[in-house]
């Protein structure tokens, strides 16, 4: 079964860029999907951020293309996601996600982050 | 980007009854569209995709419909477990999310 579960600091400054993690478990990375962030802000509108493909290509949301960037490191079958220069408007709760022929089949429990000085 | 909205916000029904959810697209979306269940502190569910494709494991009381710009979700006999939040996604066109509905028991 495919698990994903993602780590970082809940506590960001303003100007200071955002890091997250996405541990993948019961699948390697490199063999299918598409692996994405999404986030979900207070009061629910959920926004697509991004993906790296298992080939390591990217695609970002054009909303946030000059300030997000999403990596990958295969040896330890992570993903990670990089926002920078974030604002109180970047509070939210942060999901990575597999996808594939467009939907999101698996998702991780999601980690909140909140932008503040 | 292709807006979507969802309807209701929030929804009360009994247990065994039917109920719909509704997504519509600013554009016609081809059927590029799925369904998630969502319960609190837990990751979203994938139930339906392509509109109306049951995702494997998904109890059949699910079912998806639409085309073009009009989509719907129907729960039939409505069971206790399945007050959560629901919202749709489509991906014809980059991907972009309804804003959900909370469904609670009566």
């Amino acid at each position: 079964e495919i698990q994903l579960q993602e780590s970082g600091p809940g506590l960001v400054k303003p100007s200071q860029s955002l890091s997250l993690t996405c541990s993948v478990t019961g699948y390697t990375i490199t063999s299918g999907y598409d692996w994405s962030w999404i986030r979900k802000f207070p009061g629910n509108k959920m926004e697509w951020m991004g993906y790296i493909s298992n080939s390591g290509s990217t695609n970002y949301n054009p909303s946030l293309k000059i300030r997000i960037s999403i990596t990958r490191d295969t040896s330890k079958n992570q993903f990670f996601l990089q926002l920078n220069s974030v604002t109180t408007e970047d509070t939210a709760t942060y999901y990575c996600a597999s996808q594939g022929l467009g939907r999101f089949d698996y998702w991780g429990q999601g980690v909140m982050v909140t932008v503040s000085s | 980007d292709i807006q979507m909205t969802q309807s209701p916000a929030s929804l009360s029904a009994s247990l065994g009854e039917t109920v719909t959810i509704e997504c519509r697209a600013s554009e016609d979306i081809y059927n590029g569209l799925a369904w998630y269940q969502q319960k609190p502190g837990k990751s979203p569910q994938l139930l339906i995709y392509n509109a109306n494709s049951l995702h494997t494991g998904v109890p059949s009381r699910f079912s998806g419909s639409g085309s073009g710009t009009q989509y719907s979700l129907k729960i039939n006999s409505l069971q206790s477990e399945d007050v959560a939040s629901y919202f749709c996604q489509q991906y014809y066109d980059y991907d972009t999310f309804g804003a959900g509905t909370k469904l609670e028991l009566k």
